[in-house]
C-alpha cells in the first residue's frame, strides 16, 4: 500500500518555506524521508519513529502523527540546494522479522533564486 | 564507514539480450539488500530484497531475477530483456535490525533498444 504524498510539485523562491505531506492507510512502524536530485540516487534525510523520536538531518524537520498515520516534512528558509524530488517511505512489518519500506510517488521541489 | 557500489553506471542493450547488474557493499556485515527500478520521472518500485545469503524475496512478477551469492553481493539478472525493462536500477542496503533506513548506490541507467 503506497503512501500518498502531497503536493505533487511545488515551486519556491529562495528563503521561502514549504511543507510536504505523506499519509498512509495502514499502521506504520516508522516514516523515512529521502531526497533525490536529478540523475542521482536518493539520499536518506531522516527517519521518524513511533513515540516522536526523530533521527537525521539537522536543518530539515518533520513530524509524525501516529494516530492519523501521517508525516509532514518542513523545509524552512529554503536554499537552492533543496531542489529535488522528495520521497517518503513507510516502514511496515511484512511478516516475522522482515520489514519493508514502501515509497510514495514523490514531490518535486524547485527552488528558484 | 559503509559504501555501496554498483556497475555498470550506464548500459544500452538490445531487446532479447541478457542482463547482469552487480551491487556490492563494504563496511558492514549481514545487511539487508534491495533492488529498485525507477522509470523516467516516476517513483521507486521495489523489485527484490534479501535478508541473507541465498534468501531472495520477489515483489513484482517479471522476467528479472536476483541472487545473493555472498553476504555483501547482490546481482540482478535477466535472460531476455524487454523494452519495458528500461529504467534506472538502484541497489540499496539497510541494517538487518534497528531502524532499517536505506542507503542507495549510484544506480545503473539501462536503456533497452
Amino acid at each position: 500500500q503506497q503512501p500518498v504524498q502531497s503536493p505533487q510539485a511545488v515551486i519556491l523562491r529562495e528563503g521561502e518555506d514549504a511543507v510536504i505531506n505523506c499519509s498512509s492507510s495502514k499502521a506504520l512502524y516508522s516514516v523515512h524521508w529521502y531526497r533525490q536530485k536529478h540523475g542521482e540516487a536518493p539520499v536518506f534525510l531522516m527517519i521518524l519513529l513511533k513515540g516522536g523520536e526523530q533521527k537525521g538531518h539537522d536543518k530539515i524537520s518533520a513530524s509524525f502523527n501516529e494516530k492519523k498515520q501521517q508525516s509532514s516534512l518542513y523545509l524552512t528558509a529554503s536554499q537552492l540546494s533543496y531542489s529535488g524530488t522528495y520521497f517518503c517511505g513507510t516502514l511496515r512489518n511484512s511478516g516475522g522479522s522482515n520489514y519493508k519500506l514502501t515509497f510514495g510517488k514523490g514531490t518535486l521541489l524547485t527552488v528558484n533564486p | 564507514s559503509q559504501t555501496i557500489h554498483q556497475w555498470p553506471a550506464t548500459l544500452v542493450q538490445p531487446v532479447g539480450s541478457p542482463l547482469s547488474l552487480e551491487c556490492t557493499v563494504e563496511g558492514t556485515s549481514n545487511p539487508n539488500l534491495y533492488w529498485y527500478r525507477q522509470a523516467a520521472g516516476r517513483g521507486l518500485q521495489l523489485l527484490f530484497y534479501s535478508v541473507g545469503i541465498g534468501q531472495i524475496s520477489s515483489e513484482v512478477p517479471q522476467n528479472l531475477s536476483a541472487s545473493r551469492p555472498q553476504d555483501r553481493q547482490f546481482i540482478l539478472s535477466s535472460k531476455k530483456l524487454l523494452l519495458s525493462d528500461s529504467g534506472f536500477y538502484l541497489c540499496a542496503w539497510s541494517g538487518g535490525t534497528g531502524d532499517y533506513e536505506q542507503y542507495f548506490g549510484p544506480g545503473t541507467r539501462l536503456t533497452v533498444t
